[in-house]
């Protein structure tokens, strides 16, 4: 998986819990991105970064947000979660234009 | 609103056959097309992937066709193997905008004995 790991890997959380997803790379990539994906959509742009602390909206960004502090991590976080958060999460990093490669995945169970 | 329209949802084929994937884009800023493959359990790999100054690449037995006046793209497999069984997602980028890849709905094939 590139040098990408996400964790935790398993999750089930209450509805209202703030969760936070992490993403770590030793690759050095300069793009971090987040996706979820769900069945019938394949995945969706959350969020993504294109450097320390730059970061900008995806296509299904509400409810959720994110940080870069450092190069090689990249937090997802959702602040109140809810059912319709149940999904896989996956992380990407790139560092050539559109070549992204993706972590493990991290399966989010909100009850 | 789904840029990228991918077709057929699931396909079954016997062992050596050469299963097609297709897909459409709208937005004609997009300059690169990648093909991933995502086995249960696991995250989606990168395949093969092709930019529109070309019609055609091949990477072993997985072949991109390209038809820029059309806005579509398909995946070939040749002599398609049991161990192909994946689902498939095409997508699109526009690489320069942060590189954002935008997906397909995905194609989950099975590559039956």
């Amino acid at each position: 998986d590139a040098g990408i790991t996400q964790s935790p890997r398993h999750k089930v959380t209450e509805t209202g819990t703030p969760v936070t997803l992490r993403c770590h790379q030793t690759e050095n990539h300069r793009y971090m991105y987040w996706y979820r994906q769900d069945p019938g959509h394949g995945l969706r742009l959350i969020h993504y970064s294109y450097g320390v602390k730059d970061t900008d909206k995806g296509e299904v960004s509400d409810g959720y947000s994110v940080s870069r502090s450092k190069t090689e991590d990249f937090l997802l976080t959702l602040e109140s979660a809810t059912s319709s958060q149940t999904s896989v999460y996956f992380c990407a990093i790139s560092e050539r234009p559109g070549e992204q490669y993706f972590g493990p995945g991290t399966r989010l169970t909100v009850t | 609103q789904q840029q990228v329209k991918q077709s057929p949802q699931s396909l079954i084929v016997q062992k050596g056959g050469i299963p097609i994937i297709n897909c459409a884009y709208e937005n004609t800023a997009f300059d690169y097309f990648p093909w991933y493959q995502q086995f249960p359990g696991k995250g989606p790999a990168l395949l093969i992937a092709i930019r529109p100054d070309v019609s055609e690449k091949k990477e072993g037995r997985f072949t991109i066709s390209f038809n820029k006046s059309a806005k579509q793209f398909s995946l070939h497999i040749m002599d398609s193997q049991p161990g192909d069984s994946a689902t498939y997602f095409c997508a699109a980028s526009n690489t320069g905008t942060a590189s954002k890849l935008t997906f397909g709905t995905g194609t989950r094939l099975q590559v039956t004995l």
